[in-house]
């Protein structure tokens, strides 16, 4: 699987918008491009995903690098409920599709 | 709640038991995963059922650990003869095989287990 690479972590001012980079310069043209987030003593949940364009849905926005290799998750206005480590990941959505996790990015809100 | 349900959600065990978890996936989910995670780290993919038929395996199951979904519904996973590095949050996803959000997995909140 294409391996990602995001900084350790990151803190943010709540009510901010959070650029929440991701580098993956090995991508192939079959991966997507998924987020995950995973908040304190939970099972991570899908945030978003993308394959070329950008994204937006109700949690946050997906922005794609024109060549793929880098992308950035986008939380417009941040909450105390985001602080979670996010996830980056590279899979197909094939039949099994199973998800490769990194260390994530560690996000802290700022009250 | 129509989410991923696991049971039990914590463990401690001896050195040597045996462990049996269950994960109950979402009704209409018919591809099941199941992952490890470490104090620290991400999820690691363990494996994966597609209805009953275990389709994949990590080389992390090694002969101590087997996996069931019979009649390709709720899974169970075994550990034998435990060791303290099994000590880890157990997680079951299941996604749906078609549909809107068929590339999406939901995971269930886990089973901590601690082997003393």
């Amino acid at each position: 699987d294409a391996k990602t690479t995001q900084p350790n972590s990151m803190e943010s001012n709540e009510e901010e918008p959070v650029h929440l980079p991701c580098n993956h310069s090995t991508i192939s043209g079959t991966d997507y491009i998924h987020w995950y987030r995973q908040l304190p003593s939970q099972g991570p949940e899908y945030v978003i995903h993308g394959l070329t364009s950008n994204v937006n849905n109700r949690m946050a926005s997906l922005a794609i690098a024109e060549d793929r290799k880098s992308s950035t998750l986008i939380l417009h206005r941040a909450t105390l409920r985001d602080a979670a480590v996010y996830y980056c990941i590279l899979a197909t959505t094939g039949a099994n599709s199973k998800l490769t996790f990194g260390k994530g990015i560690t996000l802290s809100v700022r009250p | 709640d129509t989410g991923v349900s696991q049971d039990p959600r914590h463990k401690i065990t001896k050195r040597g038991q045996n462990v049996t978890f269950r994960c109950d996936p979402i009704s209409e989910h018919n591809r099941l995963y199941w992952y490890r995670q470490t104090l620290g780290q991400g999820p690691e993919f363990l494996t994966y059922f597609q209805n009953e038929a275990q389709l994949e395996k990590s080389r992390l199951l090694s002969d101590r650990f087997s996996a069931e979904r019979p009649k390709g519904s709720f899974s169970t996973l075994e550990i034998q003869r435990t060791e303290q590095g099994d000590s880890a949050m157990y997680l079951c996803a299941s996604r749906p095989g078609r549909g809107f959000s068929s590339y999406e997995q939901y995971f269930g909140p886990g089973t901590r287990l601690t082997v003393t």
